[in-house]
């Protein structure tokens, strides 16, 4: 079956303006993260969807970064007044649960978003 | 927050011969699970191999097995005949039992020589 998809793959924008980027996941899984991946850094969790519940948003940078899961499915996370230091790779996962061996995350192929 | 150290940003192995990439890691708890992840310069993470804490045997996958050392806080992996595609970044991750958030390290970018 299909794997996730992110889109677009490339993002190039300048500064101040907002930004989209989109993440369909795993048909079935409950869960979904965003991670932020910088230049020779480990991945940085941002927030993390589970089916109904409210979001865990503790990653989040800062205000201008949002996101959304409609319908238990596509997420799309939103960056407001884009700024230089928001160039990074954005990876989304999915996993079926988060329970026991169901935790096991999918990651779609990121999004490389670069503010000139 | 729990930390995930990778030590060696970069390591490299001869084709056909073992490498073993570390990584340790800093909890109080008792239970959770432990990840390594490889990123190919497609970017696309994939799950190569998990361990769960309460479990004292060593996980294995084809060639890609674990040394998990839980009271020293030690979780490597180890590479057996080391093939041109094993070529990525490596990441170690830790998720607590109680929570929904992965750490990750700073990856060791294995590079693999014909």
């Amino acid at each position: 079956g299909a794997g996730v998809s992110q889109s677009p793959s490339n993002k190039v924008t300048e500064k101040g303006k907002d930004v989209e980027l989109r993440c369909d996941p795993i048909s079935g899984h409950t869960a979904l993260y965003w991670y932020r991946q910088s230049l020779g850094q480990g991945l940085e969790f941002l927030i993390y969807f589970q089916g109904n519940s409210a979001p865990d948003k503790s990653g989040l940078p800062s205000d201008r970064f949002s996101a959304e899961r409609t319908g238990g499915s596509v997420s799309t996370l939103t960056i407001q007044r884009t700024q230089q230091e928001d160039s990074a790779v954005y990876l989304c996962a999915s996993s079926l649960s988060i329970g026991g061996a169901e935790d096991t995350q999918y990651f779609g192929p990121g999004t490389r978003l670069t503010v000139l | 927050a729990q930390t995930v150290t990778q030590s060696q940003p970069e390591m490299s192995v001869q084709e056909a011969e073992t490498v073993t990439l570390s990584c340790t890691y800093d909890t109080s708890e008792s239970d959770y699970y432990l990840f390594w992840y490889k990123q190919p310069p497609s970017r696309q993470m994939i799950l190569v191999i998990r361990q769960e804490a309460y479990k004292q045997q060593n996980a294995t996958e084809n060639r890609f097995s674990v040394n998990f050392q839980k009271a020293a806080k030690s979780f490597s992996l180890k590479i057996s005949d080391s093939q041109l595609g094993d070529a990525a970044m490596y990441f170690c991750a830790y998720r607590s039992n109680t929570g929904n958030q992965f750490y990750f390290g700073t990856g060791t970018s294995l590079t693999v020589i014909p």
